[in-house]
């Protein structure tokens, strides 16, 4: 059962935006950076976000990442096709000496 | 090129052991941070174990702990997890990964390893 909390599933038509929220606590997103990553179907995850709000370079700024207290959030403008993928958030926890995921997020561009 | 290459997956029996390694090349191994996460089939993601770049630092997620070891070797630029007492939810996809939280972030395609009589 993971410690980071994110809605199963989000959608948006392209062109708009959609927005990711990852919950958690005081011991993982309260106190360390928070990383986002996507996974399309079949490959291997790819770092997005990291640092809260750092994107690595060849990452569109359509994707930005923000935290507030133990929450954080990825949002998608300009929504395109290409995007539809699942989305992870991480930090590590200091309270369990583990790096931990969030539940996923599965986003469809209508 | 700049990857890392996971090898060692397969069909296991339960109670049986596995060896997974993962190749670096074109990078400075032993400048890095490197994790084991993995992904049962259809589940989301979950990590398994870290080690610092000379391995006197090593984490574990509470599942593994005692059954499985993570160790490098910085002179072949490799990365080890030892599997031992394998379970069925311990099947999933592993995937060997540099620097996890950083922007300097590598994954492998990963390995697939079946526990299965």
């Amino acid at each position: 059962q993971s410690v980071l909390t994110q809605s199963p599933s989000a959608s948006e038509t392209p062109g708009q935006r959609v927005t990711i929220s990852c919950s958690g606590g005081t011991s993982n997103i309260g106190n360390n950076p928070v990383n986002w990553y996507q996974q399309f179907p079949g490959t291997a995850p790819k770092l997005l976000i990291h640092s809260n709000d750092q994107r690595p370079s060849g990452v569109p700024d359509r994707f930005s990442g923000s935290k507030s207290g133990t929450s954080a959030s990825l949002a998608i403008s300009g929504l395109h096709s290409e995007d539809e993928a699942d989305y992870y958030c991480a930090a590590w926890d200091g309270g369990l000496n583990a790096y931990v995921f969030g539940t996923g997020t599965k986003v469809t561009v209508l | 090129e700049v990857q890392l290459v996971e090898s060692g997956g397969g069909l296991v029996p339960p109670g049986g052991s596995l060896r997974l390694s993962c190749a670096a090349s074109g990078f400075t191994f032993n400048s890095h941070w490197m994790t084991w996460v993995r992904q049962a089939p259809g589940k989301g993601l979950e990590w398994v174990a870290n080690i610092n770049q000379n391995g006197s630092k090593i984490f574990y997620v509470d599942s593994v702990k005692g059954r499985f070891t993570i160790s490098r070797d910085n002179v072949k630029n490799s990365l080890y997890l030892q599997m031992t007492s394998l379970r069925a939810d311990d099947t999933a996809v592993y995937y060997c990964v540099r620097t996890i939280g950083g922007s300097s972030c590598l994954w492998g395609r990963g390995t697939l390893v079946s526990v299965s009589s």
